[in-house]
Order: C-alpha cells, then structure tokens, then sequence
C-alpha cells in the first residue's frame, strides 16, 4: 500500500499570501489530521476531518482551515501567512476501525513565509 | 501547559546496549499512548502502541511499558542498533470525542553509537 503523500514538500510564501497544502491519505482510510510543528511548539495537532466532516479542531485561529474530499483526500489552508507560520506541516491518516487507532504521517510541507 | 512530557532531551548509548525513553503524561483521559521515530525532514514513522488496559507491549527489538498510577511509559530498545539515531516521541489520545487529536511530547534524540 503506499502511504500518505502530501504536496508540495516545500513552499515559500511571503506574508500576507495565502497557500493551499494537499494531503492523500493511506487507501482505505477515512480519517486524515493535520499537525504543525515547529521548534518551539513542537508538534501541535491543527485538525481532524472524517468522512469530509471536521470532527475535532485544536487551538489555531480561524486563519487555519481545511476541508476532506468524498475520496479522503484532505486540505488545508492558511490565509493572511504571518512569519510564525513557517514551520513544517503534517498531514496524518487512520483507518478509524476501532477505539483504538494508530496514525501514519506523511513527510510533511515546509513552508517557509519570508 | 504541557500535558505530555519527555524530560531528557537528548540519550546516548552504545550499540548492542539497551535504550530507555521516558514519557511522562497529567492528564488521566489519556487512554492510548503511541511511540514515534521521525527522522529530519521526514514525517514520524509509528513504531509502537499500548492502549490503558495493559500494562506491557511488545514488537520485535521495541517494549513500551505503561505505569498507569504513576503516569508514565516508557520505551525499551534492545539491543540497540545505529540505525536506531532519531528523535522519538511518545504521544497519547483521550479517545471519546478527541478524535485524531494526538498530544505529543517534545521528542529525544537518541544517538546509538558503533
């Protein structure tokens, strides 16, 4: 089976710009989060989205948003970029078939906002 | 507040010696605790899971240990091997309505040396 993949892997941006970052989740898998993390903060969990429902939604402004396709494909936005959201964004999916469920990460986009 | 906690930051051992992580955790919903391997400039890469009702868990060269009244785990890599070199992150879940939201620790370098 091949993985989560997510695109691009790396973007530059300048503030004020917005971006679009693309996630494909494992077949078969209905949930996909989203983390960022960078040096500071670590790894923060930005959303989750299930059956193009967002069921769950950390502690990020409204600037951050994301959407789920019928086919699990998931993506997220981040609009108005400020500096501090350079970081390196990933992307996560779980087969959601029990209590108890591991997730699978993709590499991940760097984006860097100059 | 930092509800997961890895307080070393960084391990050095010897190849073919065994490798503890430590994870300490505060809050009691925590019912699924997971372990991570990530590489620089990739995503984490699942390694191994144990859900609150057990105590022990074990795959292959990897023992995750859960000491529920303590709140603690703890990762065992034995024996160790120099391709084992990465940062390792413990994370956990609520489970309930924290659906995909996994809360991770500040990950340690572990150096396995020749």
């Amino acid at each position: 089976k091949a993985g989560v993949t997510q695109t691009p892997r790396y973007l530059i941006k300048t503030r004020g710009q917005q971006v679009t970052l693309s996630c494909s989740p494992i077949s078969g898998h209905r949930s996909v989060s989203w983390y960022q993390q960078t040096p500071g903060q670590g790894l923060q969990f930005l959303f989750e989205y299930f059956s193009e429902t967002q069921r769950n939604k950390g502690n990020f402004p409204g600037r951050f948003s994301g959407r789920q396709f019928s086919n699990s494909r998931s993506e997220m936005n981040v609009s108005t970029l400020e500096l501090g959201d350079s970081a390196l964004y990933l992307c996560a999916s779980s087969p959601w078939t029990s209590t108890y469920n591991e997730q699978f990460f993709g590499p991940g986009t760097r984006l860097t906002v100059l | 507040d930092q509800q997961v906690k890895q307080n070393s930051p960084s391990l050095s051992v010897q190849e073919g010696r065994i490798s503890i992580l430590n994870c300490d955790y505060t809050n009691s919903m925590f019912d699924y605790f997971l372990w991570y391997k990530k590489y620089p400039a990739e995503g984490p890469t699942f390694l191994i899971s144990i859900s609150s009702i057990k105590d022990k868990n074990e795959d292959g060269r990897f023992t995750v240990f859960l000491n529920k009244s303590a709140k603690h785990l703890s990762l065992h890599i034995v024996p160790s091997q120099p391709g084992d070199s990465a940062v390792y992150f413990c994370a956990a879940n609520a489970g309930g309505t924290s659906y995909g939201k996994l809360t991770f620790g500040q990950g340690t370098i572990l150096t396995v040396h020749p």
